[in-house]
């Protein structure tokens, strides 16, 4: 099992332009989640999703779309990107058993310019 | 509302020494704790896990034990390797809180260990 995979892992964009980072995930888990990780900050819950067709927001959404429109995969777009989404952005996946034990992906790193 | 606090980094020790980060919580409901670490330039993975009080997660020759009168988990190690340097997260889930297992994280402590 390849467990939770994003694409790309490096990406630069200018300010103003848009992306889609994709995750997915081979372990059938029903609970998915995009965090970023900025220095000093820990890792911050961007949106989160329960299911197929289902998004929810977290803690910081705002300048960030998701998608699920299948179980194994949990898109995160960047409409008009800003200077300050520079991050590195994590998905997670997890069963919906508690205690909703999450597993990382390698992670994106993003630099807007 | 729910958080974590764990302490400042960077720690730095010896090969062999004793480690402890400390780590405090304050949540609403009845939270799940955890410790996740992450290796340079890689993403995070669960070191262990306790889910209710007095539970005792270990991995790896770390221990860390859910204190509810004190509303803390501790991770400790009893003889660091080098191979140990990394950032050390703790964090909560809260079953009741209403957002299906979403963690809250600390900061991070970055730990060096010298040879």
């Amino acid at each position: 099992n390849a467990g939770v995979t994003q694409t790309p892992k490096f990406r630069v964009l200018k300010t103003g332009q848009s992306m889609t980072l994709l995750c997915a995930q081979d372990m059938n888990h029903e609970y998915m989640y995009w965090y970023r990780q900025d220095p000093g900050m820990g890792l911050r819950l961007i949106h989160y999703s329960v299911g197929e067709g289902t998004t929810a927001k977290g803690e910081v959404p705002d300048g960030y779309n998701v998608s699920r429109l299948k179980k194994q995969n949990f898109l995160l777009g960047l409409e008009s990107a800003a200077p300050s989404q520079t991050s590195v952005y994590f998905c997670a996946s997890s069963t919906r058993e508690w205690p909703y034990e999450q597993y990382f992906g390698p992670g994106t790193r993003l630099t807007v310019t | 509302g729910n958080s974590v606090t764990q302490m400042e980094g960077p720690v730095t020790l010896s090969e062999e020494a004793f480690l402890t980060i400390n780590c405090t919580y304050t949540a609403t409901g009845y939270p799940s704790l955890f410790w996740y670490v992450q290796y340079p330039g890689e993403g995070l993975q669960l070191l262990l896990k306790a889910t209710k009080a007095d539970d005792k997660g270990s991995n790896k020759g770390f221990e860390a034990t859910y204190r509810k009168e004190t509303t803390s988990f501790h991770l400790e190690k009893g003889s660091v390797q080098v191979s140990d340097s990394a950032v050390y997260f703790c964090a909560l889930s809260d079953r009741y809180g209403g957002s299906q297992g979403n963690l809250i994280f600390g900061k991070g402590t970055k730990l060096s260990v010298k040879p």
